[in-house]
């Protein structure tokens, strides 16, 4: 989706690292969210946000931390906590009304050094 | 609780053949229905919605889909496959009971088409 930016596309951590992982749009939707994908399987929610400065945890949140400093950025950190990151983590965000779809940008594919 | 069951893991056609791709859902409310195509190392694209009006919905590059209720399914169809239709593709339901936005996702069915 043109509107939303994930960067990089392709990231390496080291053992004991942080590393960040950006999501930018410029859809001016309220609500933004991370997705962790794991080959052959679905998307798991790992943490939403509906509003700057509010965010909310999902199903898989242990081992990841997010800020919402700004409508337009959303970034998610993948702790030295997260012992298996290495996955195919998708950013996405949905404007306002019930029905509305979410939108999705390029994924950043994280692998382990 | 909502669930998505997406029945076929893998599916397989011939270009210009049909396609079916099978969804069942669970909510104890009117959901809201979407289907959405992954091609490899790449976001996921809306490709329709139901949202409780027509009960058949047309989406983008010849695909449908059609809302039965009373079989609670959804099913995904294109009436001849493109070879460059091969791709994941996910149904989605979001809980009419939630305003948060979140979604259920299914567990995928990939696509092939053969030449």
């Amino acid at each position: 989706d043109g509107g939303i930016t994930q960067s990089p596309k392709y990231l390496f951590r080291k053992e004991g690292q942080n590393v960040t992982l950006s999501c930018e749009q410029n859809l001016n939707h309220d609500a933004m969210y991370w997705y962790r994908q794991d080959p052959g399987q679905g998307l798991r929610l790992i943490y939403y946000s509906q509003i700057v400065n509010d965010f909310q945890k999902g199903d898989i949140a242990e081992g990841y931390s997010v800020s919402r400093e700004k409508k337009e950025s959303f970034p998610l950190t993948v702790t030295s906590a997260q012992k298996n990151p290495t996955a195919f983590y998708l950013c996405a965000t949905k404007g306002t009304g019930f029905n509305q779809p979410q939108h999705f940008g390029d994924g950043t594919r994280l692998s382990i050094l | 609780a909502q669930s998505v069951t997406q029945l076929d893991s893998h599916v397989s056609v011939s270009e210009g053949t049909p396609v079916l791709l099978r969804c069942n859902y669970s909510s104890s409310y009117s959901p809201s229905l979407f289907w959405y195509v992954q091609h490899p190392n790449k976001g996921l694209q809306l490709l329709l919605k139901y949202t409780s009006a027509a009960t058949l919905v047309k989406g983008i590059n010849g695909f449908e889909a059609e809302f039965k209720k009373s079989e609670t399914s959804f099913h995904l169809t294109k009436p001849s496959a493109h070879m460059s239709d091969a791709a994941e593709y996910f149904c989605v339901v979001t809980p009419g009971s939630s305003n948060t936005g979140k979604l259920i996702f299914g567990q995928g069915t990939t696509l092939q088409v053969k030449p």
